[in-house]
């Protein structure tokens, strides 16, 4: 059963704490992104891979967000220092593109919710 | 920049309605679009994906259209039923890097 899996599903923290998300994709995706969901913003994307390679993180806030793929395996997504606007819940989703082409059918984890007190 | 927007934001209807969600797109060059369904709670699970050299796609009671010249998309549920009750959002590429661009959702209520 093919399905991307993220840690932790819940996080509780205090402000100015260290708080890293992960993903591992489907296997066999080139693709990963990573979104952030809250109820005033909807689905925003942070960050997004090809081949793990970053293609874009505009939508990141740069001083303290930080996204990586170490390998094909596993995504993650780091916060430093968090603060309480980051509560919200963080999804990754992985897919299949060709060069040049759009990517796929997307596949989304159940994601990690996050509190930062 | 690409923004997707989707009306209505919110729809309640009786069991056994047909019913349309309505997605466009700001910039009409689009490829894939994908429809996609959330439950509360939970992860955003595919519906349909509609090709750039597809018009529409079909999955049971779901049929979803897309219109590249006017940068539309609708989403048609027929015989609706409680089950069905949960966000729909659609999303489309924001450039032609691939990155998908997600719209606020309608979020969907089936009465019984």
């Amino acid at each position: 059963d093919a399905r991307v899996t993220q840690t932790p599903r819940h996080k509780v923290t205090e402000m100015g704490q260290e708080v890293t998300m992960r993903c591992q994709p489907i296997l066999g995706h080139n693709t990963v992104f990573w979104y952030r969901q809250t109820m005033m913003q909807g689905l925003e994307l942070l960050a997004y891979f090809r081949n793990r390679a970053p293609l874009d993180d505009s939508g990141m806030p740069k001083d303290r967000f930080s996204a990586e793929m170490p390998d094909a395996t596993l995504a993650t997504l780091k916060i430093q220092p968090s603060e309480p606007r980051d509560s919200a819940v963080y999804f990754c989703a992985s897919g299949w593109a060709l060069a040049g082409e759009n990517t796929g059918e997307l596949f989304f984890g159940e994601g990690s919710r996050l509190t930062v007190l | 920049k690409q923004e997707v927007t989707q009306i209505p934001a919110a729809l309640s209807v009786p069991e056994g309605e047909n019913l349309v969600l309505n997605c466009s797109f700001t910039d009409s060059a689009i490829y894939n679009l994908q429809w996609f369904r959330q439950d509360p709670g939970k992860g955003l699970t595919s519906l349909l994906l509609i090709q750039s050299s597809q018009r529409e796609q079909t999955s049971g009671r779901l049929n979803a259209s897309l219109d590249k010249s006017s940068g539309r998309s609708t989403l048609y549920i027929a015989a609706s039923q409680p089950g069905d009750s949960a966000t729909y959002l659609c999303a489309g590429p924001g450039d032609n890097t691939g990155k998908l661009i997600f719209g606020q959702g309608t979020t969907l209520q089936v009465k019984p």
